[in-house]
């Protein structure tokens, strides 16, 4: 059973910069698990942020970036707003069938 | 515009098979590229992806519950049905579907429907 992990829980400053990682007990993340990111705030279906690693939709504001970070996929905020605060998903492909991590909740404090 | 709607039965009880359709419009599952995905997740937890049907046919299933599990589509109604036998309470979750495009460059989830509480009880 694959499994992909993201951190539980982060914590970061109104203004400031934080990344967020995905990883895969398959070993290093690269392009081809086509890493996406999710935006979840409560009570709200997902939003998409970023697709195929690095890539925003039109919607995604300019301070969310993804990228490939260390054999993981990251999902970095910079100039964090109070309103980014949400639960983070990330979602792999292998082979077709997806894999969501079990969510990052920031908290803008 | 995109839009995804998910239907359904709001409760059903242990061991019947739940049936939810998506229904969907801005868009044709006919047309290369075009996939459709079902995800769930029970309340106060993580996402868990379930399904996907793609504009050739291809179907992929989640490793865990694929014996449970089949997705089907019916182009000429635009809509996306998945089935999932013998229900637990351990199902209980909403239940969204969402577009997917394919391209040689990776897949991608776009646009998300609201999704649809089920709740599994006797």
């Amino acid at each position: 059973q694959t499994v992909v992990t993201q951190e539980p829980s982060l914590t970061v400053s109104p203004g400031g910069t934080v990344t967020l990682t995905c990883a895969s007990s398959t070993g290093a993340v690269t392009s081809g698990y086509s890493p996406n990111w999710f935006q979840q705030k409560p009570g709200q279906a997902p939003r998409a942020l970023i697709y195929t690693t690095s890539n925003r939709h039109s919607w995604t504001p300019a301070r969310f970036s993804g990228s490939l970070l260390g054999g993981k996929a990251a999902l970095t905020l910079s100039g964090v707003q109070p309103e980014d605060e949400a639960e983070y998903y990330c979602l792999l492909y292998y082979g077709g069938a997806g894999v969501f991590g079990g969510g990052t909740k920031l908290t803008v404090l | 515009q995109v839009t995804l709607r998910e239907s359904g039965p709001a409760l059903v009880k242990p061991t019947q098979t739940l049936t939810l359709t998506c229904t969907f419009s801005g868009f044709a599952l006919s047309t290369s590229t075009m996939c459709v995905t079902w995800i769930r997740q029970p309340p106060g937890k993580a996402l868990e992806w379930l399904a996907r049907i793609d504009w050739d046919d291809e179907k992929y299933y989640s490793t865990s519950l694929k014996t449970r599990l089949t997705i089907s589509k019916d182009t000429s109604k635009n809509q996306v049905v998945l089935t999932m036998t013998n229900m637990d309470p351990v199902d209980t979750a909403s239940y969204y579907c969402a577009r997917i495009r394919r391209l040689q460059s990776g897949s991608y989830i776009d646009f998300w429907g609201l999704g649809t509480l089920v709740t599994v009880s006797s």
